[in-house]
This record gives structure tokens, C-alpha cells and sequence, in this order.
């Protein structure tokens, strides 16, 4: 079936410290997708990116979808420890204007931050 | 809006026990999914429905599970009989349809301990 490979599976770095994580698809999607889990709660998404190229801020965090459709990556500036957590990559297909509800996830990256 | 509300939290039963999730969706929200998430698989998506009809089920294991959408605030995972390799975090997320990206909001998850 179809899989996303996120690397790296997981990463301990000291607090200030820049990220960065991607992911990788054998197929094309229209969508990506960057969610962060938290212990003990459910995903919570982060960064939607629509167009091949894009790419798009959210405070500490850019993403960007790859030209080729079949990968992004995550890039999150100046750690601090709330950023400890579960970081997953996910695709979803669309089509006619209407999106498809399956979504697609990565294996998941988990971050560790040092104060 | 409360979110997805899922129950119970936790759940520890022995082998061979009825198992039942249960899921609250986002009011107006007219998709509905339940993932299991593991250490060795990941995040699975199980199953999903839209508009209270299952659309793929090709998630679920096996014969032992089973999900219901009687209505659109309602779901019901279950699982009979439970084995221990059942043992996971549940989580029930849903979406609306008509937006250009299908941003899933996740419940808090149902731990299930099956001994």
C-alpha cells in the first residue's frame, strides 16, 4: 500500500537549535500536511501546503512541498522545549475541487529538546 | 465547539472481552475516521466515514473489528473478541468536506490495555 518515509525517526538537540525533517513518497500527492502530537493527546495540525514549490510559515515552523509532488519537509527554527513532541507528514490526493477524506501518514519524527 | 470527544480514556481488559469506542465528531462535520496508533505501525487509519456511511474499511484487521455510525454525532469501534496484540491508542478524528485540504482534528485517544 502507499507509504510516506519520514526521517529522521527521531532527533535530541540542545534548545535554540534549528530542525529539520522530511518526508518522501513513491506516488504524487495534492496535499501535505505537517501535524504535532503532544504525549498523551491526539495530533494537532501545524502546516497545510496546497501547490507544488510552496512555501509557507507558521511562526518557528516552514514547510515546503516538494516540486515533484512526492515530497516536503519541515524546518522549525530556534527550538525551545514546548517543541518536544510527535511530528508526522501526511498526504491526501484530491480531485474535481473536492477533497478525498484519506489521509496518508508518515512514520512520525520525534523531537527531544534540551534546555 | 468541545472537539472530537472520545471515551473512554483508558481502557484495560482481559483477552477474549468486548471492547467499545466511542466517538463524539466536531458538530457539521461530515467525515469521521479511527486510526490505531502503535509503536512498531505507526498511525493506521482503520476505517472512515462520510456522511454516516462507511467508505474504506480496509484498515480493520480483521473479523473482530467492526465500526458503526448510527448518526452524525456518534461512532462505535468495537472489537470481539480482544487479543493482546490489540493493545493500542485509538484515536477517532473527523473533517468537512468542501474545504481545499482535509484539516482532520483529532480526539484525545482511548488507550485500550488488553492482558
Amino acid at each position: 500500500g502507499q507509504q510516506l518515509n519520514q526521517s529522521p525517526q527521531s532527533m535530541f538537540i540542545q534548545e535554540g537549535e534549528d530542525v529539520s525533517m522530511n518526508c518522501t513518497s513513491s506516488s504524487i500527492f495534492n496535499t501535505w500536511l505537517w501535524y504535532k502530537q503532544d504525549p498523551g493527546e491526539g495530533p494537532v495540525l501545524l502546516i497545510a501546503l496546497y501547490k507544488a514549490g510552496e512555501l509557507t510559515s507558521n511562526g518557528r515552523l516552514t514547510a515546503q512541498f516538494g516540486i515533484t509532488r512526492k515530497d516536503s519537509f519541515l524546518n522549525i527554527s530556534a527550538s525551545i522545549p514546548s517543541d518536544v513532541g510527535i511530528y508526522f507528514c501526511a498526504g491526501q490526493r484530491t480531485s474535481g475541487g473536492t477533497s478525498y477524506g484519506k489521509l496518508t501518514f508518515g512514520q512520525g519524527t520525534i523531537l527531544t529538546v534540551h534546555p | 465547539d468541545a472537539g472530537v470527544i472520545q471515551s473512554p480514556r483508558h481502557e484495560v481488559t482481559e483477552m477474549g472481552q468486548e471492547v467499545t469506542l466511542r466517538c463524539k465528531p466536531i458538530s457539521g462535520h461530515d467525515y469521521l475516521f479511527w486510526y490505531r496508533q502503535t509503536m512498531m505501525r505507526g498511525l493506521e487509519l482503520l476505517i472512515y466515514f462520510n456522511n454516516n456511511v462507511p467508505i474504506d474499511d480496509s484498515g480493520m484487521p480483521e473479523d473482530r473489528f467492526s465500526a458503526k455510525m448510527p448518526n452524525a454525532s456518534f461512532s462505535t469501534l468495537k472489537i470481539q473478541p480482544s487479543e493482546p496484540r490489540d493493545s493500542a491508542v485509538y484515536f477517532c478524528a473527523s473533517s468537512f468536506v468542501g474545504r481545499i485540504y482535509n484539516e482532520q482534528f483529532f480526539g484525545p485517544g482511548t488507550r485500550l490495555t488488553v492482558l
